[in-house]
């Protein structure tokens, strides 16, 4: 049991370059998400998906796309990356429906972008 | 709409000494209430939560109860150690949705 798993765990991007963050959960979890870590803002989220072919927009969505085909994998694509987006990522899954269920997260990658 | 609030760090302590980081928040109904625990370089981790009034949350010696009347949720720890220097971050959930809401973190460093 892997949990949340992603990658790259680095990387580092010229302004106007595209590049897919990958993300996959082994829990069977229905929910899934990225959130973006900057010093001082806690974490801000990004997208969010409660199951297979359905996503929605967070608190800043802007520059982002997502898409969710399987329950397992949830990626994050930068289609023309800004220096603005340099920060680290982190993606999250867990159960949905009522209960507080905890959000497990992956390591997170930690974008530049240059 | 729905907000937390956290002390400002970094907090500063020794190795023994009582520990509380306060959390207060904004919502709208009745939210679940969450502390996450970052370690140097590894993602977020659960460390406790509570999901009404009066519950509350332990977990490795922290302790945090849920306080409607002052809309708070504050961490405690009566004798922290080196191993706790981290980044804790208090959240909440609210209606329902599983949308976290996260404060912006409290840096815990505890010296020997």
């Amino acid at each position: 049991n892997a949990g949340v798993t992603q990658t790259p765990k680095f990387q580092v991007l010229k302004t106007g370059q595209s590049m897919t963050l990958q993300c996959a959960q082994d829990m069977n979890h229905e929910y899934m998400s990225w959130y973006r870590q900057d010093p001082g803002m806690g974490l801000r989220l990004i997208h969010y998906s409660v199951g297979a072919g359905i996503t929605d927009q967070g608190e800043v969505p802007n520059g982002y796309n997502v898409s969710r085909s399987t329950t397992e994998d949830f990626p994050l694509r930068l289609l023309s990356a800004a220096p603005s987006q340099t920060s680290v990522y982190f993606c999250a899954s867990s159960y949905t429906g009522t209960g507080a269920h905890e959000q497990y997260f992956g390591p997170g990658t930690r974008l530049t972008v240059t | 709409g729905d907000s937390v609030t956290q002390m400002e760090g970094p907090v500063t302590l020794s190795e023994e000494a009582f520990l509380t980081i306060n959390c207060t928040y904004t919502a709208t109904g009745y939210p679940s209430l969450f502390w996450y625990v970052q370690y140097p370089g590894e993602g977020l981790q659960l460390l406790l939560k509570a999901t009404k009034a009066d519950d509350k949350g332990s977990n490795k010696g922290f302790e945090a109860t849920y306080r409607k009347e002052t809309t708070s949720f504050h961490l405690e720890k009566g004798s922290v150690q080196v191993s706790d220097s981290a980044v804790y971050f208090c959240a909440l959930r609210s209606g329902a949705t599983n949308k976290l809401i996260f404060g912006t973190g409290t840096l815990l460093a505890v010296q020997p």
